[in-house]
């Protein structure tokens, strides 16, 4: 079956500094990715979206990968501000309106 | 517009009670889909719609039902609430199915007794 895993430990970093967020998939080729963001008690907020081929995708200070020859995409916040704590969901498109999401990877930011 | 709103926020059911949570959306979205999240789970998929008249099963859809007769309006219905249905439901919409973002609704905080 489809899988979709996200760095499972809260990632701490430090204000000014970058993080890295990964989401890795299995059995599956899916024609794009997304990323959103989610604050406790919120749905989640749409972020970036990066098409199949497209190996990059920047918007501000966040950078989206994906390699499809990995399985794998990597989103990056630059600068990392206390603002931008909070957990980050990937989501894959399985096909004719089936979106899946990975189980999300907690942020903190200190500053 | 309002966007995707959902109604009620909060619920608290007994075993085998039924209910339905209202979602709707202002924007004209074909695509409106509903989610559960628990703990360590992330997002999970229970059904979806592509248009009116038009719904699929998601990954988790047994306990659930739900129709679409109108564009604005995907309301989900728990025919006997069980406690394994406690959970957080999200609501969302896109404009269509396909690479468009998702806009997702505040959540309703369901506990089953």
């Amino acid at each position: 079956s489809q899988k979709i895993e996200q760095n499972s430990e809260a990632l701490n970093i430090q204000e000014g500094k970058t993080a890295t967020l990964t989401c890795n998939y299995t059995n599956y080729s899916p024609a794009y990715l997304q990323w959103y963001r989610q604050d406790p008690g919120r749905g989640p907020v749409f972020l970036l979206l990066i098409r199949e081929n497209e190996k990059e995708k920047r918007k501000e200070r966040l950078k989206v990968t994906f390699d499809t020859t990995l399985k794998q995409s990597l989103f990056h916040i630059t600068a990392s501000q206390p603002a931008d704590s909070a957990t980050y969901l990937c989501a894959l498109d399985l096909g004719g309106g089936k979106l899946i999401f990975g189980q999300g990877t907690e942020l903190s930011v200190k500053p | 517009n309002a966007g995707v709103t959902q109604t009620p926020k909060f619920q608290v059911l007994k075993t085998g009670q039924s209910m339905t949570l209202q979602c709707a959306q202002d924007m004209n979205h074909e695509y409106m889909s509903w989610y559960r999240q628990d703990p360590g789970m992330g997002l999970r998929l229970i059904h979806y719609s592509v248009g009116a008249g038009i719904t699929d099963q998601g990954e988790v859809p047994n306990g659930y039902n739900v129709s679409r007769s109108t564009t604005e309006d995907f309301p989900l219905r728990l025919l006997s609430a069980a406690p394994s249905q406690t959970s957080v439901y999200f609501c969302a919409s896109s404009l269509r199915a396909g690479p468009y973002e998702q806009y997702f609704g505040p959540g309703t905080r369901l506990t089953v007794t």
